[in-house]
């Protein structure tokens, strides 16, 4: 059984700090995913990575891809409360690449 | 430009009741996937499916669960006789393409809360 452990579960910053956040798996993934999710919604994809050691930025949010294929962080830089959020990361697997394997979570809030 | 449609979006059922749960997909989307979220778990996968086809159903669970895709009209996922520990969120996502690709992402839906009373 894939498993994905996301740390830290809970993260509360000031505006304006950077963080970052984790996905790690002794497993290994054709892909891994980050999606956002606020309170009552579905996940939201953010970025989708797939290659090891790949390295995408998307405005303030820095994803990166382990080079073993097993391990992915979020860096935020200057985080501000509208980034407050659910962070979700999700692996998928050649083969059978639509069951994806989420982690539980980070927990983030940003305090004005 | 409609994501994906689930309704309801909360829904309350005795035990023993059924649940039906329906899910649109995006336009031009023939690809659809369920996925349960429960308390303090991440989302898991459930079922994929085509227009009238079951693709891959492995992560069901073995009784009382069931879904469709018709030809016509939206997805749904039904669960007979539902017990307390069904309560959870079950969202619909759909693709474009078959599987996850970078070209083809999911998009998901806002889920249906099922709770079981």
């Amino acid at each position: 059984t894939q498993l994905l452990e996301q740390s830290p579960q809970f993260l509360s910053i000031q505006e304006g700090e950077n963080l970052t956040v984790y996905c790690n798996s002794s497993s290994v993934f054709s892909s891994l995913q980050w999606y956002r999710q606020e309170p009552g919604e579905g996940p939201v994809l953010l970025v989708t990575v797939v290659t090891g050691g790949e390295v995408k930025k998307l405005k303030r949010l820095t994803f990166q891809f382990g080079d073993a294929r097993k391990d992915s962080s979020l860096h935020i830089t200057a985080a501000q409360p509208g980034d407050t959020g659910l962070y979700l990361c999700a692996g998928g697997s050649g083969g059978s690449n639509y069951k994806l394997t989420f982690g539980k979570g980070t927990l983030l809030t940003v305090n004005p | 430009n409609a994501g994906v449609m689930q309704n309801p979006r909360h829904l309350v059922r005795r035990r023993g009741q059924e649940a039906r749960l329906r899910c649109s997909p995006m336009k031009g989307h023939s690809h659809v996937y369920w996925y349960r979220q429960l308390p303090e778990e991440g989302l898991k996968f459930m079922v994929y499916l085509q227009k009238e086809n079951i693709i891959d159903e492995s992560g069901m669970p073995k009784e009382r669960f069931s879904a469709e895709f018709p030809k016509e009209g939206p997805s749904i996922l039904r669960i007979q006789q539902v017990v307390r520990g069904d309560s959870a969120a079950y969202f619909c996502a759909s693709s474009q393409n078959a599987g996850v690709e970078e070209n083809s992402p999911l998009h998901f839906g806002n889920g249906t809360r099922l709770t079981v009373t």
